[in-house]
């Protein structure tokens, strides 16, 4: 059981918005450490995708958002493509581990 | 462009230890701006921190892993190792390298990832 809690799977037509939720504790994302997002492609390394709660990595579509409030953050994903079914994880820092963290993963469908 | 390339054995017996190198290319292992860490993935599931290291020699780990993990860095061979005693079945996994900034940011840069089974 991941510290961070993500929905397993979430889907949307192509042209859709998208979100996929990440929730933490007090320990992690409350204490106002920041949240990262990265797509994992089928048979690949993980990519990050959001860094910083809201940053994007140069190359990173602006379809792709992310916001964090209290315990939460969210990553949004504007006008839906065939590639971007992927799987989705969320990361953030814990005090209580001191340590990293991850969500368990979020499986985009793109219908 | 910085590379990343995980090497080691792909299959490790049971109660042995588990041995990984990663070789760094493309750009500097002993910026003290960057920690070194490795990640794992087990088949079909998620993405699960061992542990990082900074220039400085510090070590973090996660605590279930602690007893178990050993990082460390080869400056001179552009290398980051990771040592696992005591396997199990329960490690077999994909086991990423990767960089990143602080203990709190991001991975910037991942390996392609190396697949381990531990099995007899």
């Amino acid at each position: 059981q991941s510290v961070l809690t993500q929905p397993p799977s979430v889907s949307g037509a192509p042209g859709q918005r998208v979100t996929i939720s990440c929730t933490g504790s007090s320990s992690n994302i409350g204490a106002g450490y920041d949240v990262h997002w990265y797509q994992q492609l089928p048979g690949t390394a993980p990519k990050l995708l959001i860094y910083g709660n809201n940053n994007r990595p140069s190359g990173v579509p602006d379809r792709f958002s992310g916001s964090k409030s209290g315990t939460s953050a969210s990553l949004a994903i504007t006008g839906l493509q065939a590639e971007d079914e992927a799987d989705y994880y969320c990361q953030s820092f814990d005090s209580t581990l001191s340590g990293s963290i991850f969500g368990g993963g979020t499986e985009l469908t793109v219908l | 462009q910085l590379q990343l390339q995980e090497s080691g054995p792909g299959l490790v017996k049971p109660s042995e230890t588990l041995s990984l190198t990663c070789t760094v290319s493309g750009g500097s292992i002993s910026s003290s701006t960057y920690y070194w860490g490795w990640i794992r993935q087990p088949p079909g599931k998620g993405l699960e921190w061992i542990g990082s290291m900074s220039y400085s020699g510090s070590t973090y780990y996660k605590p279930s892993l602690k007893s178990r993990a050993t990082i460390s860095v080869d400056t001179s061979q552009h290398q980051v190792s990771l040592r696992l005693s005591s396997v199990t079945a329960a490690d077999t996994a994909v086991y990423y390298c990767a960089r990143h900034k602080s203990r709190a940011t991001g991975i910037d840069y991942w390996g392609q990832g190396t697949l381990v089974a531990v099995s007899s």
